[in-house]
């Protein structure tokens, strides 16, 4: 089945403690996105990946890191997590990154930081 | 900057149509989507609409898009309980997703 996959689904924690979530897509896609998304904002992206070891910053990228050493893989890191970080996260990854390309998402991702 | 605008409720009596309305303000986007989210999941395309069409039908779905006015409107016939969830339009613009606010549509039986 072609799926996009995140875990954890739901993470507690607490301000400046590292934490990483995973994405990884099974479709063989080259472009991979993460999103954040929060009540009257809808979303916003944060980082995306155009092929491995190519990255390029969204929107809103600031407290984020990203990396993409496997097409599959997409992990968002965040370094020192803050509570203005808490949201609702979601990867995204399709063939490339033309208009015709649809999007596929994840389950998401609920990060509250404490 | 490019921006996408949605009203962000609707409530409809089960059986009636609902019409979720979109604005969006970057002419040059090629394709406008309609994507679903339901409570607890992530988001999943419903629709899309090509920008030089005018209207595109899917069972229930009927996206009408209006290039002049920048607006774009999806319709669902009959709609059902199951049909409540968080409605995106998104436009598409060099290469990610500009998505709206999201319409929480309420369906009441």
């Amino acid at each position: 089945e072609a799926q996009v996959t995140q875990n954890p689904r739901y993470l507690i924690t607490v301000t400046g403690k590292k934490l990483t979530v995973t994405c990884s897509q099974n479709m063989n896609h080259e472009y991979m996105s993460w999103y954040r998304q929060d009540p009257g904002l809808g979303l916003r992206q944060i980082y995306y990946s155009m092929n491995v070891e190519v990255t390029d910053k969204g929107d809103v990228p600031e407290g984020y890191k990203v990396s993409r050493k496997e097409k599959r893989n997409f992990p968002l890191i965040l370094e020192s997590p803050s509570p203005n970080q808490t949201s609702l996260y979601f990867c995204a990854s399709s063939s490339g990154a033309g208009v015709m390309d649809t999007q596929y998402f994840g389950p998401g991702t609920r990060l509250t930081v404490l | 900057g490019e921006d996408v605008e949605q009203s962000l409720f609707l409530s409809v009596r089960e059986g009636d149509s609902s019409v979720i309305n979109c604005t969006y303000t970057d002419s040059s986007s090629t394709y406008l989507y309609w994507y679903k989210q339901e409570p607890g999941a992530g988001l999943q395309l419903l629709t899309y609409i090509f920008s030089n069409m005018d209207m595109k039908q899917d069972q229930r779905l009927t996206v009408l898009l209006n290039k002049k006015d920048k607006h774009l409107s999806l319709r669902i016939a009959d709609t059902q309980t199951g049909d409540s969830a968080i409605y995106f339009c998104a436009e598409s613009y060099t290469g990610k997703l500009i998505f709206g606010q999201g319409t929480t549509l309420q369906v009441k039986p």
